[in-house]
């Protein structure tokens, strides 16, 4: 069946440090890939998206590219600001090879980012 | 606010009582998701609807749980004889699109605590 597998945290880290929330992911069919975000007393928001192999999403200084060879999609941001602190979820939607998506989402267990000042 | 809205926020209730919520996506989105989040883990799939119909459930959606969503607008999720295990958050997303490839939003969520 499909699976995402996201990195352990929580993850602390300094602002202006350097991000990298790993994922990796198993499915059948060709999943479009997606990162989401949940800050404190919100909604899950979609941050960026890639549907295809080698395809880079980015979207507020994050980014992440779809390694197929890898079965990858780690999320990353090249200098952190406390407001990024949040839980951040990997997640899959299967589609198939005539590009017909099965809509739900199968999402990781969500990674937990705390930036200090 | 134009986005997705669920009700209640929040939810206690003891148990083998019923619950009811309500999700209202978005105007004129066709597709309605409902997800369940349990603390530290991430969204778990439970059904959704194309318009009024009722396309996917999911074997965690046992037979106590029932959803409609009887216009194509709105949508309910009702939990019969709730048990313990079934303390969650319970997430509403609505998309716009075919095939279903439209971006998904998500409400605030409802949180049930079962006693």
């Amino acid at each position: 069946g499909n699976s995402v597998t996201q990195m352990e945290g929580p993850v602390t880290l300094s602002e202006e440090a350097f991000l990298t929330i790993n994922c990796t992911y198993t499915a059948t069919g060709y999943p479009s890939l997606f990162w989401y975000v949940q800050y404190p007393g919100e909604g899950l928001q979609l941050l960026l998206k890639a549907t295809k192999a080698d395809d880079k999403g980015s979207n507020k200084g994050f980014e992440a590219t779809y390694r197929k060879e890898t079965t990858s999609f780690h999320l990353e941001k090249g200098s952190v600001q406390v407001s990024d602190s949040a839980v951040y979820f990997c997640a899959l939607r299967r589609t198939n090879a005539g590009g017909t998506s099965y809509g739900k989402l199968t999402f990781g267990q969500g990674t937990i980012l705390t930036v200090h000042p | 606010d134009t986005g997705v809205s669920q009700d209640p926020r929040h939810k206690i209730t003891k148990r083998g009582q019923n619950v009811t919520f309500r999700c209202d996506p978005i105007s004129e989105h066709n597709r309605l998701y409902w997800y369940r989040q349990t603390l530290g883990q991430g969204p778990e799939f439970l059904t959704y609807f194309q318009n009024e119909a009722q396309l996917e459930k999911s074997r965690l959606l046992s037979d106590r749980f029932s959803a409609e969503r009887p216009k194509g607008s709105f949508s309910t999720l009702e939990i019969q004889r709730t048990e313990q295990g079934d303390s969650a958050m319970y997430l509403c997303a609505s998309s716009l699109g075919l095939a279903g490839h439209g971006e998904q939003f998500f409400g605030p969520g409802t949180r049930l605590t079962v006693l």
